[in-house]
């Protein structure tokens, strides 16, 4: 089944130490986004790249930053950790253009920052 | 600044009886509208949608309704059932290719 693969599920960091989830999609679709998901909020973009072209939101702290080596993977790097950043990290994908908008989702990455 | 707003967190229904999820918005270019649920250790999930120009859509159990001059949509589910407990988020989008979501409002069907 096409699917977004994140890995991994649970990662623990400590304060400051940089991490990094990695996100897979067999749907080859052109567009990837990170989400930030704290509990009971929306979740939030940080960043998506359409096709190669990186794009970050505003308010995205320079803290996060992404890799797209290719149509298939996708990086979400955080340099130092804040007890602030955990969070649930959800990656998604979507084709553009396209006929519908959906985006499709992986199970997510819960980080934990001690 | 929250475009897209669930002000329910949650709904308690009894099965068989109707779900009823609203979602508002504050941005008037938001042309297509979304519902995802989302399962405990799941991804969200695409569930139903709706494009600016309608004001109904309905897939099996689920219909969206679209009121653009309250800027209000609410998802109908009927009857609800057991599976269908979960979390639901509202999103919206507009002439690009980005969603706004809404914080959810978590779904509990009583049997």
């Amino acid at each position: 089944d096409a699917m977004v693969i994140q890995n991994p599920r649970y990662q623990v960091t400590q304060f400051g130490k940089p991490v990094t989830l990695s996100c897979s999609q067999t749907l080859n679709h052109n567009v990837m986004y990170w989400y930030q998901q704290k509990s009971s909020q929306a979740p939030k973009l940080l960043f998506h790249y359409y096709d190669k072209d990186f794009n970050n939101e505003a308010d995205t702290p320079d803290n996060f930053q992404s890799r797209r080596p290719n149509t298939s993977f996708c990086f979400l790097d955080i340099r130092s950790p804040g007890l602030g950043d955990a969070a649930m990290y959800l990656c998604a994908t979507s084709s553009s253009p396209g006929t519908g908008y959906e985006q499709y989702f992986g199970p997510g990455t819960r980080l934990t920052v001690t | 600044d929250q475009q897209v707003k669930q002000n329910s967190p949650s709904l308690s229904v009894q099965e068989g009886r109707i779900s009823i999820l609203n979602c508002d918005y504050t941005n008037s270019m938001f042309d297509y509208f979304l519902w995802y649920k989302k399962y405990p250790a799941e991804g969200p999930t695409f569930l139903i949608s709706i494009s600016s120009i309608k004001d109904k859509n309905e897939d099996g159990r689920f219909t969206v309704f679209l009121n653009k001059s309250a800027k209000h949509l609410s998802l109908h589910i009927v009857p609800s059932q057991p599976g269908d407990s979960a979390v639901y988020f509202c999103a919206a989008r507009t002439n690009d290719y980005k969603l706004s979501f809404g914080a959810g409002t978590t779904v509990t069907v009583r049997a």
